[in-house]
């Protein structure tokens, strides 16, 4: 069974760092690229990051509010991606979910997402 | 990026009537359309991919049409469980999300 379990959430001040985590398993974790998603309470889904796998050369993307405060890796040998947040912001505020991918963003499986509340 | 306009954001609908929600894209993005299903406080779930592919598990009453920049979903008879909200997303490039669309009784 596919699972994508998301932990690291939490309450944070603004301008602080928080890493969020995506534990995987049911698949073949290292085939996939994985994205990040978010949505803020009340709003639509935002995509945030993406990183290919290794055949794509792991790849990297960041939605323009994010890039250069954000920083998504993996870890093929512990089946895991992060999602390293900096210089939080309070539109930051969000469930964030990871999701996996192959050729085309498809989002076939989501984990069930983990809140992060930036605020003073 | 691409931006995906849906129509209409929100709708008021009975059980057994036939819903279509439309979305479209700011330029063409041939068949890279995808639908998901969100329940108040729940995962998005995949619904629809590359236009007009069902996926796995989802009842045929919905389906899904287009290609360029005019992209339509389709629920042929409304379930009970279909009222939720439901977004369009392209990945024909950098991934994009619409607004959603809340179908409610």
């Amino acid at each position: 069974e596919v699972q994508l379990v998301e932990s690291g959430g939490g309450l944070v001040q603004p301008g602080r760092s928080l890493r969020l985590s995506c534990t995987t398993s049911g698949f073949s974790f290292g085939d996939y690229c994985m994205s990040w998603l978010r949505q803020a309470p009340g709003k639509g889904l935002e995509w945030v990051a993406s990183i290919g796998s290794k055949a794509d050369n792991e790849r990297l993307e960041y939605a323009a509010s994010v890039k250069d405060r954000f920083f998504i890796s993996r870890d093929d040998s512990k089946n895991i991606a992060y999602l390293q947040m900096s210089t939080l912001k309070t539109e930051d505020t969000a469930v964030y979910y990871c999701s996996r991918w192959r050729i085309q963003t498809v989002y076939d499986y989501w984990g069930q997402g983990t809140l992060v509340t930036v605020s003073s | 990026d691409i931006q995906l306009t849906q129509s209409p954001t929100s709708l008021s609908a009975s059980v057994g009537d036939r819903v279509t929600i439309t979305c479209r894209a700011s330029r063409g993005i041939s068949v890279y359309l995808n639908w998901y299903q969100q329940k108040s406080g729940r995962v998005p779930k995949l619904l629809i991919y590359e236009s007009s592919n069902l996926q796995s598990g989802v009842p045929s009453r919905f389906s899904g049409s287009g290609s360029g920049t005019d992209f339509t979903l389709t629920i042929s008879s409304l379930q009970p469980e279909d009222f939720a909200t439901y977004y369009c997303q392209q990945s024909y490039s950098t991934p994009t999300f619409g607004q959603g669309s809340n179908v409610e009784i």
